[in-house]
């Protein structure tokens, strides 16, 4: 099965910041790579999928790059209320979807 | 409006069954592929079952496999989980998730791009 690394596990920054979360995958997934966003006591909601398009009602903050194995998720001008969790999630292996183990994003 | 209704969460006994069931409108639900999502206390998200449109392909995490169902109605647009032989680490809010395929540049990509509202399962004595 593909395994999905992220880091960090926990970021502290601050309104205003840019930020960067990094997701690694076992094995090549091209760009079959989404990024969700979850916070306290919500499902997760869609961000970004195959890689770098952004999800219908995102703001234009977020950013997706990466193919292959090496994935990025940025949050240019950090807002208050993007302080959460996000997971990145690989959807290659048919119906076998596998996500990373999470990087919350804290106030500085 | 997509719409994603779980229900039939609780607490059981180590061993026991309980069947999730996740109804949905607002989308043509015998063209998707549906899948559980679970997640434990404090802990991140794990897919643990997954289901073809048609009904015919299927998969299971190894956490899940050989104690887990998972099947669908297409003509009551529902997909279910039954849920066998529990055990404690099963504990998790359960979630029904709609994954929709769409063609970027050569790649067909999924995405898991509609949530219920979750439902938790407790497995304790």
């Amino acid at each position: 099965d593909i395994q999905m690394t992220q880091s960090p596990s926990s970021l502290p920054a601050s309104v205003g910041d840019r930020v960067t979360i990094t997701c690694r995958a076992s094995q090549s997934i091209d760009s079959h790579l989404n990024w969700y966003q979850q916070k306290p006591g919500k499902a997760p909601k869609l961000l970004i999928y195959a890689s770098s398009t952004l999800e219908s009602g995102v703001p234009s903050r977020f950013r997706g790059t990466g193919s292959g194995t090496d994935f990025t998720l940025t949050i240019s001008g950090l807002q208050p209320e993007d302080y959460a969790t996000y997971y990145c999630q690989q959807s290659y292996s048919a119906l076998k979807y596998t996500f990373g183990q999470g990087t919350k994003l804290e106030i500085k | 409006e997509v719409q994603l209704l779980e229900s039939g969460g609780g607490r059981v006994q180590p061993g026991g069954s309980l069947r999730l069931s996740c109804a949905t409108s607002g989308f043509p639900f015998n063209t998707y592929t549906m899948t559980w999502v679970r997640q434990t206390p404090g802990k991140g998200l794990e897919s643990i079952s997954t289901i073809g449109g048609s009904g015919s392909g299927t998969h299971y995490a190894d956490s899940v496999r050989g104690r887990f169902t998972i099947s669908r109605d297409n003509s009551e647009k529902t997909v279910f989980l039954q849920m066998n032989s529990l055990r404690p680490e099963d504990t998790a809010v359960y979630y029904c998730v709609r994954a929709r395929g769409t063609l970027v540049g050569r790649l067909i990509v999924t995405r898991l791009d509609h949530w219920g509202q979750g439902v938790l399962v407790t497995v304790s004595p």
